[in-house]
């Protein structure tokens, strides 16, 4: 089956304590994205990448990272989380090249600091 | 300006009537237009999308397309209640692959 899967759903955690959110996708799509969803302020990109080792800044890319190794994986890394960073988190993919293409999307990230 | 605008709503509407969904865009180079539900505390999902000047229908769901106004909406024919959920509109210039959503509209249907 065609998916784009992110882990954990759900994570808590305390200001400064380093995690990773996980997405990997099996569509073999060039293009990968990460985006953060808050009330009243839609969906905003964080990073985004067009291919292997290609990565670039999005609309809202401070206190993220990201790092693209290998083209079926994006990991989303917060080296330091702050309150601020509490938010509901979308991994997407898609492919390059088909003006028609959509994109595919993670079930997200629920993510908590406290 | 926003570049895609989306009347947040509340939209509400009886079921068994039409849903009407609009979305306006500031870039003229967009070329292709998606329409993502999204039911709340869930992911995106694709509804339709559409790139040509005129109407799209797909099942009950139709969307139109007007780029000279760079407007583009979306019809839900004899709404259910499985259809209340958050709609977003998304363009797409060519050559691009970043996708631009708007905030989404928020549609009730009414049982």
């Amino acid at each position: 089956e065609a998916q784009v899967t992110q882990n954990p759903r759900y994570l808590i955690t305390v200001t400064g304590k380093k995690l990773t959110v996980t997405c990997s996708q099996n569509m073999n799509h060039e293009y990968m994205s990460w985006y953060r969803q808050d009330p009243g302020l839609g969906l905003r990109q964080i990073y985004y990448s067009m291919n292997v080792e290609v990565t670039d800044k999005g609309d809202v890319p401070e206190g993220y990272k990201v790092s693209r190794k290998e083209k079926r994986n994006f990991p989303l890394i917060l080296e330091s989380p702050s309150p601020n960073q509490t938010s509901l988190y979308f991994c997407a993919s898609g492919s390059i090249g088909r003006f028609n293409s959509p994109l595919h999307f993670g079930n997200g990230t629920r993510l908590t600091v406290t | 300006q926003k570049e895609v605008e989306q009347n947040s709503g509340p939209l509400s509407v009886p079921e068994g009537a039409i849903a009407s969904l609009n979305c306006t865009y500031s870039d003229r180079g967009s070329q292709s237009f998606f329409w993502y539900r999204q039911y709340s505390g869930k992911s995106p999902e694709l509804i339709m999308f559409i790139y040509s000047n005129g109407d799209k229908e797909d099942g009950r769901f139709t969307a139109q397309l007007n780029k000279a106004s760079q407007y583009v909406s979306l019809l839900i024919r004899d709404s259910q209640p499985s259809d209340s959920a958050t709609y977003l509109c998304a363009p797409k210039s060519q050559g691009a692959q970043k996708l631009v959503f708007g905030q989404g509209t928020r549609l009730t249907i009414n049982p």
